[in-house]
């Protein structure tokens, strides 16, 4: 299978905590995108980090790139309940892109 | 700026019966794909447009699944006849092709529409 892999599966934090989900990858990129879904809604793009490209900032969110590693992570900082949500990275290479299996985040309140 | 349109949301059939999804992309942008989600899964690709060419359909299950796109913009994905298997949700999403050649920019996705096969 092309999709990468994502973990944790699942993570349940307090709100106020700060939450990292990592993602790995097979093949050659273009960038690495992080894409968030509400349950039972569509995907929402989050950030895009390209392969030259190290580390990304966007609000609360903080993206890393490793591509000697082929893997990335969102650090999502000060989480609140809203950020309850299934977290998915997408790998951009050629026409194409791919997405992970997903995190599952429950935010406490 | 109006999103990526779907409709059904929402669609119960029998086994062995035919569906047809419908997808109106955003305005300008060249490409267009179809994704498959099962429950607790992400999704994948089953066919990606660009204009009303077909870039990959390498995981479309031909004998049942066909897409078209119409004058490269609204787009359908059909399924018939049915398998229990095929329930899950189906996902439109569209892109706008950058320069050379490259496609991997940001996907806006629709809400979706959720089969159920029974």
């Amino acid at each position: 299978s092309q999709q990468g892999e994502e973990d944790p599966q699942a993570l349940s934090i307090q709100e106020g905590e700060n939450a990292t989900m990592n993602c790995s990858y097979k093949t050659s990129i273009n960038n690495l995108q992080w894409y968030r879904q509400n349950s039972g809604r569509g995907l929402v793009h989050l950030i895009l980090i390209r392969s030259n490209e190290r580390e990304k900032h966007s609000g609360r969110l903080r993206v890393t790139l490793d591509t000697s590693k082929k893997s990335s992570s969102l650090l999502i900082t000060a989480s609140r309940a809203a950020d309850t949500a299934s977290y998915f990275c997408a790998n951009g290479a050629g026409f194409k892109t791919i997405f992970g299996a997903g995190t599952r985040l429950f935010v406490k309140a | 700026e109006a999103g990526v349109a779907q409709s059904p949301r929402y669609k119960i059939i029998e086994k062995r019966q035919s569906v047809a999804f419908w997808c109106n992309p955003i305005s300008g942008h060249a490409t267009l794909y179809w994704y498959q989600q099962i429950l607790g899964q992400g999704p994948k690709l089953l066919i990606q447009f660009q204009n009303n060419g077909v870039v990959d359909d390498s995981q479309l299950p031909k004998d049942r699944f066909s897409a078209e796109r119409l004058k490269g913009v609204d787009s359908t994905l059909k399924i018939q006849p049915a398998k229990l298997e095929d329930s899950a949700v189906y996902l439109c999403a569209s892109s706008f092709l950058r320069g050379g050649g490259s496609n991997t920019g940001e996907l806006f996705f629709g809400e979706g529409s959720r089969l159920t096969v029974l």
